[in-house]
């Protein structure tokens, strides 16, 4: 399985954009690039996925390198509520496209 | 909230013991992922079942098992607990079998601690 890379940590002030970084340098054609969150007591949820172009939803923006082999992922402005874990995570069919979580990065955001 | 129930929130139960965790999808979901979460091994995939059938399987130990029943409810059941089953167990639902786009949908979870 192709593995990604992230910070342990990062740290925003409330109301700033947040930029955090996912390394994927063995990331195969197909696989597509997701990104969950856990916020503190609850379970994962869905941020947002991309392939190649650069996407973006109510919750988030994805920016992927030209070489598929990093991507970022941007919270335009944080609150304090975007305080959770993040996970950059590649899907792949070896396991029916489950979920390989990796350590993610967990962000504090500061008032 | 994701639509997908998970019962009990909580569990304390002894080594050696068996239990029985719940997770009911979202309507119209016909897949079912478990997940554990421990504090050493993180988020780890378990098992898969697809309408009814075991679709793909993760790091699940022989001493725990899932299934999935038709009215799309799935089980997973833990036996011969030891500490370190001790977890948040996870499911999510999805509305395929798998595929790299979908979106998995993941309950509150199931706190097990086992003494």
């Amino acid at each position: 399985d192709a593995k990604t890379t992230q910070p342990n940590s990062m740290e925003s002030n409330e109301e700033e954009p947040v930029h955090l970084p996912c390394n994927h340098s063995t990331i195969s054609g197909t696989d597509y690039i997701h990104w969950y969150r856990q916020l503190p007591s609850q379970g994962p949820e869905y941020v947002i996925h991309g392939l190649t172009s650069n996407v973006n939803n109510r919750m988030a923006s994805l920016a992927i390198a030209e070489d598929r082999k990093s991507s970022t992922l941007i919270l335009h402005r944080a609150t304090l509520r975007d305080a959770a874990v993040y996970y950059c995570i590649l899907r792949d069919s070896n396991s029916g496209y489950a979920l390989n979580f990796g350590k993610g990065t967990s962000l504090l955001v500061t008032p | 909230d994701s639509g997908v129930t998970q019962t009990p929130k909580h569990l304390i139960t002894a080594t050696g013991q068996r239990v029985t965790l719940r997770c009911s999808p979202r309507s119209g979901d016909l897949s079912v992922y478990w997940y554990q979460q421990s504090l050493d091994q993180g988020l780890q995939f378990l098992i898969q079942y697809y309408n009814g059938e075991e679709r793909a399987k993760g790091n699940i130990l022989e001493r725990f098992s899932a299934q999935q029943f038709p009215d799309l409810h799935s089980e997973l059941n833990l036996s011969s607990l030891e500490l370190g089953d001790s977890a948040l167990y996870f499911c999510a639902s999805t509305g395929t079998s798998g595929t790299s786009t979908d979106t998995q949908y993941f309950g509150p979870g199931t706190r097990l601690t086992v003494l």
